[in-house]
């Protein structure tokens, strides 16, 4: 059971432009949900995270959107840059059943300059 | 300071041998966790540990993994009897108490089963 649905698989975009990921979940009780980035050959690195009382969180360039009802949530990239070329992953933990984290499959963005 | 490291970078082992991972935590993180990379399977939970108490191993794929942590740091994950769907890139994490829900990854070990 995929708990945790993720798209597109792959995005290109031009330098400048918006980059749009998408989640989805199923688990209601799921109470954190990170983004994380990860560059060829490292670990992922969290970029920037939210809690379902909130309904969009923005750090820099970066802003999560949350939509608890249709329990989805999406990663928006602002002014895209060729450094931000990586595999991004979304993710959902639960406090009280030890925060392991259930990834979405992953999006690839290339950005081209 | 130092983040999470892991040890080898690299393996390449035959199948049916047994290989031992290593994951040194950010220190004074309470919690550690295994995760396993893969192709087919993207990102999986393995096992977590939290302070002295019993380990979560709900994750683990088989009875051929297990981990232990041995005074609240290092940890070692080993598998037994390898086999060629093993091959994976097995990444460790820790976080902290007061923000357990951060996690810190390693760099991985990238483990290839011929």
């Amino acid at each position: 059971q995929q708990q945790v649905k993720q798209s597109p698989q792959s995005l290109i975009v031009q330098k400048g432009g918006i980059s749009i990921i998408n989640c989805a979940y199923e688990n209601t009780a799921f109470d954190y949900f990170p983004w994380y980035q990860q560059f060829p050959g490292k670990g992922p690195a969290l970029l920037i995270a939210i809690r379902p009382d909130v309904s969009e969180k923005k750090e820099g360039r970066f802003t999560i959107s949350f939509n608890k009802s249709a329990k989805q949530f999406s990663l928006h990239i602002m002014d895209s840059q060729p450094g931000d070329s990586a595999t991004y992953f979304c993710a959902a933990s639960l406090r009280n059943a030890g925060n392991m984290l259930t990834f979405g499959g992953g999006t690839r963005l290339m950005v081209k300059p | 300071g130092a983040g999470v490291s892991q040890s080898p970078s690299n393996k390449v082992t035959e199948k049916g041998k047994d290989v031992e991972l290593r994951c040194d935590p950010i220190s004074g993180h309470t919690a550690l966790y295994w995760y396993r990379q893969s192709l087919g399977q993207g990102l999986e939970f393995l096992i977590y540990f939290q302070g002295n108490s019993a380990p979560d191993k709900s994750g683990l794929p088989s009875d051929r993994f297990s981990a232990e942590r041995t005074g609240g740091s290092v940890s070692t994950l080993t598998i037994q009897r390898t086999q060629q769907e093993d091959s994976a890139v097995y990444l460790c994490a820790s976080s902290r108490a007061g923000h357990p829900e951060t996690q810190y990854f390693g760099p991985g070990t990238r483990l290839l089963v011929l």
